[in-house]
């Protein structure tokens, strides 16, 4: 039982340029989440998902894009990469949090870097 | 004023010392209360809820102050394991039950 995982770790990227970060959870979460994290901002949502198929903003979704193609993976996409977007990014999954007290668990972080 | 908002530290503390943390939450409408573990550059973790009636789990108590809209984290006998950053987290259900609001954290270390 992995919990949540994520790839790459580490990425440096030249902007303008793209990438996908995956994201893949085994506990049959229907929820999923994108957050990104910056010094001194803390945890902001960027995407989530309710479900297969559905997909909805955050709080900073602009320059991002998703999908959730199947229950246990959520896709975080970066069409024209910008410094801007230097973050560590984290997914999360969680039954569905209308339920009182549900944890959300976190994967261990993307450390991504434009230039 | 923010929505979710703690003192970010940081706090450094004796081993074996009494640590409180607070946090106030803006949304009054809020339901949920967590507070989350963070340790220097790994992934947040869940500590512990916060129910109304307050809780506790071993060296640490939550409470919760729906009227002043605060929540509150109590760690006692503090090891050096305890050092990280905490992070106060609220859900609010009139904004939409699937977020969850992140406070920036208070860092604490526990020093020898």
């Amino acid at each position: 039982n992995a919990g949540v995982t994520q790839t790459p770790k580490f990425r440096v990227l030249k902007t303008g340029q793209s990438m996908t970060l995956l994201c893949a959870q085994d506990m049959n979460h229907e929820y999923m989440y994108w957050y990104r994290q910056d010094p001194g901002m803390g945890l902001r949502l960027i995407h989530y998902s309710v479900g297969e198929g559905t997909t909805a903003k955050g709080e900073v979704p602009d320059g991002y894009n998703v999908s959730r193609l199947k229950k246990q993976n959520f896709l975080l996409g970066l069409e024209s990469a910008a410094p801007s977007q230097t973050s560590v990014y984290f997914c999360a999954s969680s039954f569905p949090l209308a339920q009182p007290y549900n944890e959300q668990f976190f994967g261990p972080g993307t450390r991504l870097t434009v230039l | 004023r923010k929505e979710v908002e703690q003192d970010p530290g940081p706090f450094n503390v004796p081993e074996g010392a009494t640590v409180a943390f607070n946090c106030t939450y803006s949304n009054s409408a809020s339901q949920s209360f967590f507070w989350y573990r963070q340790d220097c550059r790994k992934e947040p973790k869940l500590l512990m809820s916060v129910y109304s009636s307050g809780n506790e789990d071993g060296r640490f108590t939550a409470q919760l102050n729906r009227a002043s809209q605060y929540i509150s984290l109590l760690i006692r006998d503090s090891k050096l394991s305890d050092s990280a950053t905490y992070l106060c987290v609220v859900n609010a259900a009139g904004a939409g039950s699937y977020q969850l609001t992140f406070g920036k954290g208070t860092k604490l270390s526990v020093i020898p």
